[in-house]
């Protein structure tokens, strides 16, 4: 099994949105309403941000907001901010057996 | 909520098996779907599996050969083997707890590096 493709690398300005966006399969993120996304500042442990699709974790700021068409979920950030600089992951279950595919990361760069 | 931390050798002599705990502390173990996930340094997450309170486990198939995750609900605590290292091995070990969906519990992480 393939890790799920995300962007190597996206850049915003403060204040401005962007997307990251993450793509599998029909059998991952097509097959499953299950997409998490984890934001990794250096050093650091991932944190989750966003679990089934769309829904927020208590604490995690409305800015932040997913969604899923087909085999592709996507992250949106708005009103960027300088802390949200850091490595964002997606996540999903895959196959039959349910196990977990991390996509590849994506790097964001707040300018 | 329930707090996580790693322990275990930071170095693993190729060959041998990896040895990790986690501890669990503040919360029942039945909440959760106990888990194991790496990260090669500079690299992207990799799931390793994850175990369940009463014993069911699921693991990554790539890893599935070479892996072992157990429970010690007595001492809140579980652990994870791996067999077989190579210095692909090589990376920050988390433990975490998944609840229904996601991974909302996080370890800090501990680096094992696979060397002779």
């Amino acid at each position: 099994q393939s890790a799920l493709t995300q962007p190597a690398s996206v850049s915003g300005s403060p204040g401005q949105s962007i997307t990251i966006s993450c793509t599998g399969t029909s059998s991952d993120v097509g097959g499953y309403n299950y997409v998490s996304w984890y934001q990794q500042h250096p050093g650091k442990a991932p944190k989750l941000m966003i679990y089934d699709v769309s829904r927020r974790p208590s604490g995690v700021s409305n800015r932040f907001s997913g969604s899923k068409s087909g085999n592709t979920a996507s992250l949106t950030i708005s009103g960027l901010q300088a802390e949200d600089e850091a490595v964002y992951y997606c996540c999903s279950f895959a196959g039959s057996s349910a196990f977990v595919l991390f996509g590849g990361g994506t790097k964001l760069t707040v300018l | 909520q329930a707090q996580l931390q790693e322990s275990g050798p930071g170095l693993v002599k190729p060959s041998e098996t990896l040895s990790l705990t986690c501890t669990v502390s503040g919360d029942s173990m039945s909440t959760y779907y106990w888990s194991w996930i790496r990260q090669p340094p500079g690299k992207g997450l990799e799931w390793i599996g994850y175990i369940y309170y009463g014993g069911s486990t699921n693991y990554n198939p790539s890893l599935k050969s070479r892996v072992t995750i157990s429970v010690d609900t007595s001492k809140k605590q579980f652990s994870l083997k791996l067999t077989s290292v190579t210095a692909a091995d090589t990376a920050v070990y988390f433990c975490a707890g998944r609840g229904l969906t996601a991974f909302d519990l996080w370890g800090r992480g501990t680096l094992v590096t696979v060397s002779s």
